[in-house]
């Protein structure tokens, strides 16, 4: 089965860009969707397709991809982008294909 | 605008059937090309996709929980739930609805409900 990869955790100074990276074979097939979560609350949509945001999400966040990897750019963190971050895409491998998401990182602005 | 509401018991004893129901408001469940969808997260653990019902009335399961979850639907109230039996300590999670959009290259969850938290404990 394919699975995606996220590292933990990241740290970023207020004001400066951050990269978030998913790793996956299910990449090659499909772009990341990303999510933004924070405590106690559900998952907000960021980027989806390409490099698409949704209605309300700034445009200080972008997508983008290469092979096997994803990536989520903050340019000019806020503080109110810590958070964990989530990509999704599907594993189209096997009999039955599913919905799989990354581990997550956590987001620190410094 | 799209909201989904969770409801269910907060305390399933394990070996027990874990049952949730989502409300869907400013959409209908049975037409549109979405898919409405259970996803669940343990506590202080990342997301799971557990299975989806399309609008048509299929329905489409994670291998690793297939054997055990089943989700229905009810048109007239425009909800759909979820049933999971024989649970351990390892369901305990929040369980979120979402409504979900299968595109050519890509595939998103874009809305959600709050979620509820599900503890399984005798």
């Amino acid at each position: 089965s394919s699975e995606l990869t996220q590292d933990p955790a990241v740290s970023v100074a207020l004001g400066q860009t951050v990269r978030i990276t998913c790793q996956g074979d299910s990449l090659r097939s499909y772009y990341a969707t990303w999510y933004q979560q924070k405590p106690g609350q559900a998952p907000v949509l960021v980027i989806y397709g390409k490099t698409n945001r949704p209605s309300g999400i700034p445009d200080r966040f972008s997508g983008s991809s290469s092979g096997n990897t994803a990536s989520l750019t903050i340019t000019g963190a806020q503080a109110e982008d810590e958070a964990a971050y989530y990509c999704n895409s599907r594993d189209s491998s096997g009999n039955h294909p599913h919905e799989v998401f990354g581990g997550g990182t956590k987001l620190t602005v410094l | 605008q799209v909201q989904l509401q969770e409801s269910g018991p907060g305390l399933v004893k394990p070996s027990q059937t874990l049952s949730l129901t989502c409300t869907v408001s400013g959409g209908s469940i049975s037409s549109g090309d979405y898919y409405w969808s259970w996803i669940r997260q343990p506590p202080g653990k990342g997301l799971e996709w557990i299975g989806y019902i399309y609008y048509s009335g299929s329905t489409y399961y994670n291998p690793s929980l297939k054997s055990r979850v089943t989700i229905s639907r009810d048109t007239s109230k425009n909800q759909f739930s979820l049933r999971l039996s024989s649970v351990t300590a390892a369901d305990t999670a929040v369980y979120f609805c979402a409504r979900f959009i299968s595109g050519y290259d890509y595939v998103v969850f874009d809305y959600w409900g709050q979620g509820t938290l599900v503890t399984v404990s005798s």
